[in-house]
C-alpha cells in the first residue's frame, strides 16, 4: 500500500540553529502534503498544505518565516524549522494523499520528535 | 465553527472487556469522519473512515464505529479489547477531497491485564 516516509524520526538541535525534516511519499504522487504539530498529550494541529510547486498555504498564527515549507516534486517536502527555539520542540507529523484514489484516505508519516536544546 | 470533541481524556478497560469511545463533531457540510490510532512515538494509523452510505462502518483490528447524524456523532466501538488496543485514538473530520483534517484531542486507552 501506499506509504509516506519521514526523516529523521527523531532530531536534537541547539537554540539557533535550523532543522530541516523531509516528508516523502513512495508509490504516489503527491500535489499536496499536509504538516501537523503535536504537542504531548495533545492533538494534532495542521500547521500549513504543502502544493507542488506553488507556495505553502499556512494556517492561522503559523509563522511562515519560521516554518519554510519547500514542495520540489511530487514526491516531497520539506518543512525547515529556522532559528528553533525550545518552544519549538514538538512532534511534526506530515501526510499526503494519493490524488489518483477517490475518497482515498490520507497517509501519515511516522514523525519527527524535534528536541531544541 | 468547525471542530471534533472526544469527551473522554482518558479510558481504562479489562482485557476482553467491550470500549465505545465517543466522538462528536461540528462541521458545516457533509462530514467526512475517520478515526486514526496513535502508538508513543508513532505515526498515525487509519481505522476506519466514513464517507457515505451504510452508517456502520467495519475496520481493521476489529474495530467498527456508528456514524449518527441526528446526534453528530460517530463513536468508535469494539467487542473485545485486546492489550496490544492500548494507545491513543483520535477521532477527525474533514473535506476527503482536500485532505486537511480537524482532529479530537484524542482519548488515551489503557487496557488492564
Amino acid at each position: 500500500g501506499a506509504v509516506v516516509s519521514q526523516h529523521p524520526s527523531r532530531v536534537i538541535c541547539k537554540s539557533g540553529t535550523s532543522v530541516k525534516i523531509e516528508c516523502r511519499s513512495l508509490d504516489f504522487q503527491a500535489t499536496t502534503m499536509f504538516w501537523y504539530r503535536q504537542f504531548p498529550k495533545q492533538s494534532l494541529m495542521l500547521m500549513a498544505t504543502s502544493n507542488e510547486g506553488s507556495k505553502a498555504t499556512y494556517e492561522q498564527g503559523v509563522e511562515k518565516d519560521k516554518f519554510l515549507i519547500n514542495h520540489a516534486s511530487l514526491t516531497l517536502s520539506t518543512l525547515t524549522v529556522t532559528s528553533a527555539h525550545p518552544e519549538d520542540s514538538s512532534f511534526y507529523i506530515c501526510s499526503a494523499r494519493d490524488p489518483k484514489g477517490y475518497n482515498s484516505p490520507l497517509h501519515f508519516g511516522n514523525g519527527t520528535r524535534l528536541t531544541v536544546t | 465553527a468547525q471542530s471534533v470533541t472526544q469527551p473522554d481524556i482518558h479510558i481504562t478497560v479489562s482485557e476482553g472487556a467491550s470500549l465505545e469511545l465517543r466522538c462528536n463533531y461540528s462541521y458545516g457540510a457533509t462530514p467526512y469522519l475517520f478515526w486514526y490510532v496513535q502508538s508513543p512515538g508513532q505515526g498515525l494509523q487509519l481505522l476506519l473512515k466514513y464517507f457515505s452510505g451504510d452508517t456502520l462502518v467495519q475496520g481493521i483490528k476489529g474495530f467498527e464505529a456508528e456514524f449518527k447524524r441526528s446526534q453528530s456523532s460517530f463513536n468508535l466501538r469494539k467487542p473485545s479489547v485486546h492489550w496490544s488496543d492500548a494507545a491513543e485514538y483520535f477521532c477527525a473530520v474533514g473535506a476527503a477531497d482536500t485532505g486537511k483534517l480537524i482532529f479530537g484531542q484524542g482519548t488515551t486507552l489503557q487496557v488492564k491485564p
